[in-house]
């Protein structure tokens, strides 16, 4: 089956411009989870839905907001870019919350670039 | 707060056995998983311990020990498309994933 897609690939903003980024999970997953990475400082969660309700959150600014549709598939928005926001975004989406098949599966990510 | 540990980088040659050590402190345990992760692209799943002990999953195996907040990740037959970083990451007791900033492995001929 298809794997988690997310769109675009690739972006370039200037700060306080505001950007949405999209993230379809693979058939039949109900969690999308969103992530930003950076050199040296590994992955950091941003949040998690699940049936379009967020249901887990990290520790980021309001201005990184997300929402989930009813065919599971994800939106992340950040508004008033800056500079520090420049990473990939991750996208992973896994089936259920069972202890034992909480693997996620990752898209390719979105590189976002802030100038 | 919670935190997760691992080297930042790592060397060895092919052919050879090399262990990836992870610790962590977390607010509760729902599990660890090692994640592998080219230059490019996303990561991928490599295994999940939620219990003491070694799982062997062919050339790779993870290790183990709650009571010591500690994982090792043992790589052997090391081959050159082993190259790569390896993630640590600890579901914590809301279920949300706490990741290390990742290892990269540098496998030289």
């Amino acid at each position: 089956k298809a794997g988690v897609t997310q769109t675009p690939r690739y972006l370039i903003k200037t700060r306080g411009q505001q950007v949405t980024l999209s993230c379809s999970p693979i058939s039949g997953h109900r969690s999308v989870s969103w992530y930003q990475q950076t050199p040296g400082q590994g992955l950091q969660f941003l949040f998690e839905y699940f049936s379009e309700t967020q249901r887990n959150k990290g520790n980021f600014p309001g201005r990184f907001s997300g929402r989930q549709f009813s065919n599971s598939r994800s939106e992340m928005n950040v508004s008033t870019l800056e500079l520090g926001d420049s990473a990939l975004y991750l996208c992973a989406s896994s089936g259920n919350r069972e202890l034992r098949n909480n693997e996620q599966f990752f898209g390719p990510g979105t590189r976002l670039t802030v100038l | 707060g919670q935190n997760i540990d691992q080297p930042t980088e790592m060397t060895a040659t092919e052919g050879a056995i090399v262990q990836i050590n992870c610790t962590y402190q977390t607010s509760g345990f729902n599990g660890l998983f090692w994640y592998q992760q080219h230059a490019g692209e996303a990561p991928t799943f490599l295994s999940y311990n939620v219990l003491d002990g070694l799982e062997e999953k062919g050339r790779f195996s993870s290790f183990l020990s709650r009571s010591k907040g500690y994982s090792y990740l043992l790589l052997k037959e090391l081959q050159m498309k082993d190259s790569a970083s390896y993630l640590c990451a600890v579901m914590d007791s809301n279920y949300q994933l706490i990741w290390g900033a990742g290892t990269k492995l540098i496998i030289k001929p």
